[in-house]
C-alpha cells in the first residue's frame, strides 16, 4: 500500500530543475508533499485533490494524476534551501500514507 | 513552527530506564500520531488516536505505552528498550483520524538507546 517515490535521491546544481514522482497501486483521494530538513519535522508543502488539479508554491509546483494514480512534485530554478527529504503522502478513504522518501540535495 | 511541540528534542537512554516523550498540539485537532523515523527507511506508523481513542496500534512492541489524556496532548511511555529503537519519534496532528487529513507534525525526539 505504501506509495512509490522515484528517484531516490537527486543531486542538483543550484538554478536546476528537477522532478520527484509518486505513484500508488490503489485509487487516491488526495496527495500530500512534505519537504523534511535534517534533523527538523517534515513540513507541510501542498495537498492536491482529485481532478488532475496542479498547485504551485513558489517555484515548487505539483500536478495529481487520478487517472494513473501518480503525483509529481516540480522545482525550478532550485534553492540552496531547497535541499533536504521530500515526501508524498497519498490520501485514501481511511487513512493517509506516507512514501519513502526522495533526498534531494542542492549544491552552489 | 508547526503548532505541534515535542518534549525532550534529545534523549538518551539505558536499556534498563523508563522515559516519556510528550507532544502538545495547538491546532485544535482532534486526531494525534505517534511515528517512528529510523535512518533510511520511511516513515513507520505507530499509534493513532482519535477522539482520544486509540484506532490504530501498528504491531509496535509493549515496551512502547502511549497515552493521550485529551486531544492535545500525547505522551509515549518507554521502558526496558532495545538499541534498534533508536530513532526520531515524530508525534503529529490532524483534525480527524480515519481519513486523508493533512497531518501537521512536531520536531521529533531523536532518542538514543545505549
Amino acid at each position: 500500500q505504501q506509495p512509490v517515490q522515484s528517484p531516490q535521491a537527486v543531486i542538483l546544481r543550484e538554478g536546476e530543475d528537477a522532478v520527484i514522482n509518486c505513484s500508488s497501486s490503489k485509487a487516491l483521494y488526495s496527495v500530500h508533499w512534505y519537504r523534511q530538513k535534517h534533523g527538523e519535522a517534515p513540513v507541510f508543502l501542498m495537498i492536491l485533490l482529485k481532478g488532475g488539479e496542479q498547485k504551485g508554491h513558489e517555484k515548487i509546483s505539483a500536478s495529481f494524476n487520478e487517472k494513473k494514480q501518480q503525483s509529481s512534485l516540480y522545482l525550478t530554478a532550485s534553492q540552496l534551501s531547497y535541499s533536504g527529504t521530500y515526501f508524498c503522502g497519498t490520501g485514501y478513504t481511511d487513512k493517509l500514507i506516507f512514501g519513502t522518501g526522495t533526498r534531494l540535495q542542492v549544491f552552489p | 513552527e508547526t503548532g505541534v511541540t515535542q518534549t525532550p528534542r534529545h534523549l538518551v537512554m539505558g536499556m534498563t530506564n523508563k522515559k516519556s516523550l510528550k507532544c502538545e498540539q495547538h491546532l485544535g485537532h482532534n486526531a494525534m500520531y505517534w511515528y517512528k523515523q529510523s535512518a533510511k527507511k520511511p516513515l513507520e506508523l505507530m499509534f493513532v488516536y482519535n477522539f482520544k481513542e486509540q484506532t490504530e496500534n501498528n504491531s509496535v512492541p509493549s515496551r512502547f505505552s502511549p497515552e493521550c489524556p485529551n486531544s492535545s496532548h500525547l505522551f509515549l511511555h518507554l521502558h526496558t528498550l532495545q538499541p534498534e529503537d533508536s530513532a526520531l519519534y515524530l508525534c503529529a496532528s490532524s483534525q480527524e483520524a480515519g481519513g486523508p487529513d493533512t497531518q501537521y507534525f512536531g520536531p521529533g525526539t531523536r532518542l538514543t538507546v545505549l
